[in-house]
């Protein structure tokens, strides 16, 4: 079966640290996604890719970066950890084309990151 | 930019009784998708419903039905017969194009 997978689970780094998240999908997706989740913000988005080589901000991209040099796999780097980036990370992806509104989105179990 | 509001940080019903959540969008477009996922503790994101804002009918799923008032830009999820493993945080999402935007999420609690 398809699916998507993030790993780790969970993880404590530094403040100041650089840490990456990775996130593969096995449904051949175009759109990939990476949200943070915090209590009272519900899910936010961080980036996005619509595919190979492209890559877009979201809502709260400042301190984080992605990089999509295949289909299957979008890591989420945060390139120096800060406490306030403490949250439980989600990757998901869709499909795209038509009628790519009507696609719902899968998503991964999610990472729990502490920044200590 | 489109937002999402959930107004209701925490719901609780008893067992076998209805419950209805509710979730305001804000949009100037016309053709969208709207979502309710579920997230149980287990933090799995599950889609519980889904409605195209160009069809009138509200889409219903078993126990789950949607009330969609597109001029009022209101999408409230109705859970009947409520069931101790519908206990999760419950999220709207409104969909233009290919991006989700969520709200701030629901906690549902199911009393026996």
């Amino acid at each position: 079966d398809a699916e998507i997978t993030q790993s780790p689970r969970h993880k404590i780094t530094e403040t100041g640290r650089q840490v990456t998240l990775a996130c593969h999908q096995t449904w051949n997706h175009n759109n990939m996604f990476w949200y943070r989740q915090d209590l009272g913000h519900g899910l936010r988005l961080i980036h996005y890719s619509y595919g190979v080589h492209d890559t877009n901000k979201g809502e709260v991209s400042d301190g984080y970066s992605v990089s999509r040099s295949n289909t299957e796999d979008l890591p989420l780097t945060l390139e120096s950890a800060a406490s306030s980036q403490t949250s439980v990370y989600f990757c998901a992806s869709s499909a795209s084309g038509t009628p790519s509104r009507n696609t719902e989105a899968f998503f991964g179990q999610g990472t729990r990151l502490t920044v200590v | 930019a489109q937002t999402v509001t959930q107004s209701q940080p925490e719901m609780s019903v008893q067992e076998a009784e209805t419950v209805t959540l509710s979730c305001t969008y804000d949009t100037s477009e016309s053709d969208y998708y709207l979502f309710w996922y579920k997230q149980p503790p287990s933090r799995q994101m599950i889609l519980v419903i889904r409605q195209e804002a160009y069809k009138q009918q509200n889409a219903t799923e078993n126990r789950f039905s949607v009330n969609f008032q597109k001029a009022a830009k209101s999408f409230s999820l109705k859970i009947s017969d409520s069931q101790l493993g519908d206990a999760a945080m419950y999220f709207c999402a409104y969909k233009g194009g290919s991006r989700l935007t969520f709200g701030e999420g629901t906690q549902l609690t199911v009393n026996p």
